[in-house]
């Protein structure tokens, strides 16, 4: 089965610092991978995915993740957080039987302090 | 645009009373899903279909039906609210392992 738990459901950051927000997986095979990022009162947009390829993946606005077969991971960094980049993020795994549906985290809200 | 479409995008009803969600896809897709969001706990899955005419349940089904009479559209209905049925729902299609495509949601609140 398919899982994704996400450690940290808050974390802060100071405008111009790394942000870090982890993902830890759990599947049954390789799996796809997906950040999505989501703004106050907003839908959700999609970051990134990793789909077997490079296991760096470049999202958009900055952001990258790094898919760790060993550690069962797929963290979300970002060398230099910008204010614009408070949101809350999730991490999601795609499931493989029966409804081949996306499993998602509880998710990370990210602040950034001026 | 092609994409998800989901209707009305806000309501707000009172306890017992029905209504029905609309989502509607233009890129043929045959998977399709319901979720809803709460504080903390992330998107869970609802309702599905796999193709028109079928459905299953997600992972928190009750007080939830729904209908997949052509393949372009997907419909939640809830027949009687409950304050507990107080979210925002998403409907989502996949055209393929890696291709999903989200709506932007619909805010319920049950008074």
């Amino acid at each position: 089965a398919q899982s994704v738990t996400q450690l940290g459901s808050h974390v802060s950051v100071s405008e111009g610092a790394l942000v870090l927000l982890r993902c830890n997986y759990s599947s049954s095979v390789p799996p796809y991978l997906f950040w999505y990022v989501q703004y106050p009162n907003q839908g959700l947009q999609l970051l990134l995915k990793y789909t077997s390829a490079a296991t760096l993946v470049k999202g958009i606005n900055g952001f990258e993740a790094e898919f760790k077969k060993s550690e069962t991971s797929f963290h979300l960094t970002k060398p230099s957080a910008h204010m614009s980049d408070a949101a809350e993020y999730f991490c999601a795994v795609s499931g493989y039987t029966g409804a081949n549906n996306l499993f998602f985290g509880t998710g990370t809200r990210l602040t950034v302090i001026p | 645009n092609a994409g998800v479409t989901q209707t009305p995008k806000f309501r707000v009803l009172k306890t017992g009373q029905s209504m029905t969600l609309l989502c509607a896809q233009d890129m043929n897709h045959e998977y399709m899903y319901w979720y809803r969001q709460d504080p903390g706990m992330g998107l869970r899955l609802i309702h599905y279909s796999v193709g028109e005419g079928t459905t299953a349940k997600g992972e928190v089904p009750d007080g939830y039906n729904v209908s997949r009479l052509k393949k372009q559209n997907f419909l939640l209905g809830l027949e009687s609210a409950a304050p507990s049925q107080t979210s925002v729902y998403f409907c989502a299609s996949r055209g393929g392992p890696e291709g999903y495509t989200f709506g932007s949601g619909t805010r319920l609140t049950v008074v």
